[in-house]
């Protein structure tokens, strides 16, 4: 099975500063068409988890350009260039190439 | 607009059946691979099984904590997805939800619904 590890899993983050959350997937998530299939997820306290990141940097439809996602084979990056209130919650990476795993989740929080 | 509305959660005890389902709207639901996702109180989520399309014969993998246990099924003529729970065992207490994958992962999710397994 594949193993998705983030970190950190809480990060105080002041209004206005940039954040960034790092996964590590314990294979390469190279798919064999090509693709990278892993995704980001935003959940915030007492609501379904939302996709903003497909296959490593593509955003869902109405998620803001603050977020962005990058990486390759095993290491990938989400960043929200400058956090703003609503952006409080869990997030977590997932891997869709073998099946699908998630990651622990990272606690956002602001200072 | 894409709607997924999940329902049948509730108590049940150890040993127990339950069945949910799903109600689609707002997609094709007959070309979707559709999936349920859980979330156990306080923790992460975690995929528990997934059913491809009739294209692709409607295929379903399992999770290995609910193989042999669950079973996935689909109604396209009702745009219903199903998830069929046997032998329930405590550590199954979660919030399921139903999801629309494309691109690799759940697109769209339900609002879930609370399955609680005590006695």
């Amino acid at each position: 099975d594949v193993v998705m590890t983030q970190s950190p899993l809480s990060l105080p983050v002041t209004l206005g500063q940039p954040a960034s959350i790092s996964c590590r997937s314990s294979q390469s998530l190279v798919y064999s068409d090509g693709n990278t299939y892993l995704s980001w997820f935003h959940q915030r306290p007492g609501q379904s988890p939302r996709r903003l990141i497909y296959k490593v940097s593509s955003r869902d439809s109405g998620v803001p350009d603050r977020f962005s996602g990058s990486g390759s084979g095993t290491d990938f990056t989400l960043k929200i260039s400058r956090v703003e209130a609503e952006d409080v919650g869990v997030y977590y990476c997932m891997q869709g190439s073998h099946w699908f795993t998630f990651g622990q989740g990272t606690k956002l929080e602001i200072k | 607009e894409v709607q997924l509305v999940e329902s049948g959660g509730g108590l049940v005890k150890p040993g127990g059946s339950l069945r949910l389902s799903c109600a689609a709207s707002g997609f094709t639901f007959i070309n979707a691979w559709m999936s349920w996702v859980r979330q156990a109180p306080g923790k992460g989520l975690e995929w528990i099984g997934r059913i491809k399309d009739k294209t692709e014969g409607e295929t379903a993998d399992y999770a290995a904590p609910v193989e042999g246990r669950f079973t996935i099924s689909r109604d396209d003529s009702k745009n219903t997805l199903f998830l069929q729970m046997n032998s329930l065992k405590t550590d199954d207490t979660a919030v399921y939800y139903c999801t629309a994958d494309w691109a690799g992962g759940p697109g769209v999710w339900g609002q879930g619904t609370l399955v609680t397994v005590s006695s």
